[in-house]
Formats: C-alpha cells, sequence, structure tokens
C-alpha cells in the first residue's frame, strides 16, 4: 500500500483566497484525521471521520474551514477565505479505528505546508 | 491545563547514554497512551503504546505508564545520531476516540 496520500505538498496562496487539501487514506481504514501543526500549538486535531461521518469538528477553529469525506477513499479539507494565522503543516492520518488496541496505530501523510500571504 | 503536556526542551544526551522523555496528562479517563517520534520536516511515525501500569519493552525503546500520577515515560537506552527527533506524547480517552498530542520534546543525541 502506498499510505496516506496528501496533496499538494506545499501551497503558497494569498490572504482572502480559497485552499483544498487533499487526502486518500490507506485502504480498508475505517477512521480518518485531519491535524494541523504549529511550533506554538503543536499537533491540534481539527477533525475526525469514521467510516465516512464525521464524528467530531470541535477543533475546527471557525466557520471558514470544513471538512468532507464522500467516499472511503477521499478526504478535503477547505479554508475559504484563507488568513495569514492558518499557515501551518496540515496533516491527515487514517487507522483502522479505535476501540480495539490493534487498531488504534495513525499512519500519518507527508502533509500539507500551508503559507498564506 | 494542557490535556497532555511534554517538556518542550531542548534534551540533550551524549551518544550511548539513556535519554529520559516524560508525559502527565490532565483527564483520568485516558486510557491508551502512544509515543510518536517524528523526524524535522517529516510526519509522525508510531513507536510505542501502552495500556497497563508498568514497563513495556521494545529494542532499546521503555514505555513506561503511571496511571495513578497519570505520567508516561518514555526511555531510550544506547541514545544513538539517529534518535535525534521531536518525540510526541499522545492519548486517547475512553468514550472520546480523539487522540490527544502532547507538543513534543525535541531530543538530540551529541556523537
Amino acid at each position: 500500500d502506498a499510505g496516506v496520500i496528501q496533496s499538494p505538498r506545499h501551497e503558497v496562496t494569498e490572504m482572502g483566497q480559497e485552499v483544498t487539501l487533499r487526502c486518500k487514506p490507506i485502504s480498508g481504514h475505517n477512521s480518518l484525521f485531519w491535524y494541523r501543526q504549529t511550533m506554538m500549538r503543536g499537533l491540534e486535531l481539527l477533525i475526525y471521520f469514521n467510516n465516512n461521518v464525521p464524528i467530531d469538528d470541535s477543533g475546527m477553529p471557525e466557520d471558514r474551514f470544513s471538512a468532507k469525506m464522500p467516499n472511503a477513499s477521499f478526504s478535503t479539507l477547505k479554508i475559504q477565505p484563507s488568513e495569514p494565522r492558518d499557515s501551518a503543516v496540515y496533516f491527515c492520518a487514517s487507522s483502522l479505528g479505535f476501540g480495539a488496541e490493534t487498531n488504534e496505530k495513525l499512519f500519518f501523510g507527508s502533509g500539507t505546508q500551508l503559507s498564506v500571504l | 491545563q494542557k490535556e497532555v503536556e511534554q517538556n518542550s526542551g531542548p534534551l540533550s544526551v551524549p551518544e550511548g547514554a539513556i535519554a529520559s522523555l516524560n508525559c502527565t496528562y490532565s483527564d483520568r479517563g485516558s486510557q491508551s497512551f502512544f509515543w510518536y517520534r517524528q523526524y524535522s520536516g517529516k510526519s509522525p511515525e508510531l513507536i510505542m503504546s501502552i495500556y497497563s501500569n508498568g514497563d513495556k519493552e521494545d529494542g532499546r525503546f521503555t514505555a513506561q505508564l503511571n496511571k495513578a500520577s497519570q505520567y508516561v515515560s518514555l526511555l531510550i537506552r544506547d541514545s544513538q545520531p539517529s534518535d535525534s527527533a521531536t518525540y510526541l506524547c499522545a492519548v486517547i480517552t475512553f468514550g472520546n476516540e480523539k487522540l490527544t498530542f502532547g507538543t513534543g520534546t525535541r531530543l538530540t543525541i551529541i556523537p
């Protein structure tokens, strides 16, 4: 398996523009997570899905952020409009799911480095 | 109070010595505990998981869990320069099903 695939690897945009980040989880994984990483705040969970259904989006900073998972093999995180403070590395991760010790390992994608100017 | 707290470091350890990384968590309902390693510019990868009080050993790595004191630690024996990375502590709370990370401890092994 190719692992979790994220695109793009790098995104540079101007304030006010729409940004869409994409993720393909590992085939067979039931849970998908979007994290944001900054030096100041570390890894923050934004939202996670289980079987394509959003379970907890309490980490989404504000209405400018939205995430979808239309099917088991694809998810998007959209920021509209983007702001300089959104600059961070955004990671997507997938797992077999929680509730059983063998399933709780998270596999991370390579991340998207977002810079909003 | 942060849910998961770690000393940000940097922690410098001579090659061949034992590196000790610590983590405390606030929610007594936490039941699953993990250590992830993240090299600079890379994504986190799981190196250890622990679920019961006591020690769990895997090669040069030992995870220690004390639920009464709400801390979890990671020991790295015979430290190697390749162990230089940021180590992230993470916990799952029963019924929450969210993996919450600490901010990480940056470890540097000095040759």
